[in-house]
């Protein structure tokens, strides 16, 4: 069964507070991605990576990093917590190279950050 | 600056029409042009997709219209369902890793 993985689902933090978010895939792909989703905004990239330690910044990667020790597992991690990193965010999962890949997104993880 | 712009927050039909949701784009150099659909409490999942070498795609009640010279492509749903009723993300991407999403529609369908 083909599935990307996000826990927690729901977070709530405080500003200042350090925060992980954790991500994994069951497919063996290469590519991983970081969105993030705001009203109005639809789905913005924050990172992208190619394999394990092979990462790349996004549209909006200040504020955030990330990391890839294995190839089925991707965090985000957010140091400092800022009440403007309040969104949804989503990992997704793409077999290789090439945007004809087919982006396999997880169920999201709502971050309150107060 | 958005690089792939759907003109329409939300859009609400009855049961059986057709549900038309418009997408334009600003650079000549995409080339794919995928829409998702997500429900509430669900990530995105692919939809259909058309490169830009057609002007046609179709899958079931769904059909993707493309027109390369004015950049713009519309997704039409057939005899729309209540089940049909999701947010739907037009994305574009020049021939490499990234895809660029449009701020999605939300079509609500009325039974």
């Amino acid at each position: 069964d083909m599935k990307v993985t996000q826990m927690p689902r729901y977070l709530i933090k405080r500003m200042g507070e350090n925060v992980l978010l954790e991500c994994g895939q069951d497919m063996s792909h290469e590519t991983m991605y970081w969105y993030r989703q705001d009203p109005g905004l639809g789905l913005q990239l924050i990172y992208i990576s190619y394999d394990v330690d092979s990462n790349s910044e996004g549209d909006i990667p200040k504020g955030y990093r990330v990391s890839r020790k294995k190839r089925e597992h991707f965090s985000l991690i957010l140091d400092s917590a800022k009440t403007n990193q309040t969104s949804v965010y989503f990992c997704a999962s793409s077999p290789g190279l090439g945007a004809q890949n087919t982006l396999y997104f997880g169920a999201g993880t709502r971050l309150s950050v107060l | 600056q958005q690089q792939v712009r759907q003109s329409s927050q939300s859009l609400t039909v009855w049961e059986g029409e057709t549900a038309i949701l418009n997408c334009s784009y600003e650079n000549s150099a995409f080339d794919y042009f995928p829409w998702y659909q997500q429900f509430p409490g669900e990530g995105p999942a692919l939809l259909i997709a058309i490169r830009s070498v057609s002007d046609k795609k179709e899958d079931g009640r769904f059909t993707i219209f493309f027109n390369k010279r004015e950049k713009n492509l519309s997704l039409h749903i057939k005899d729309s369902q209540p089940g049909d009723s999701a947010t739907y993300f037009c994305a574009a991407s020049p021939n490499y890793n990234v895809l660029y999403f449009g701020s999605g529609t939300k079509l609500t369908v009325e039974p």
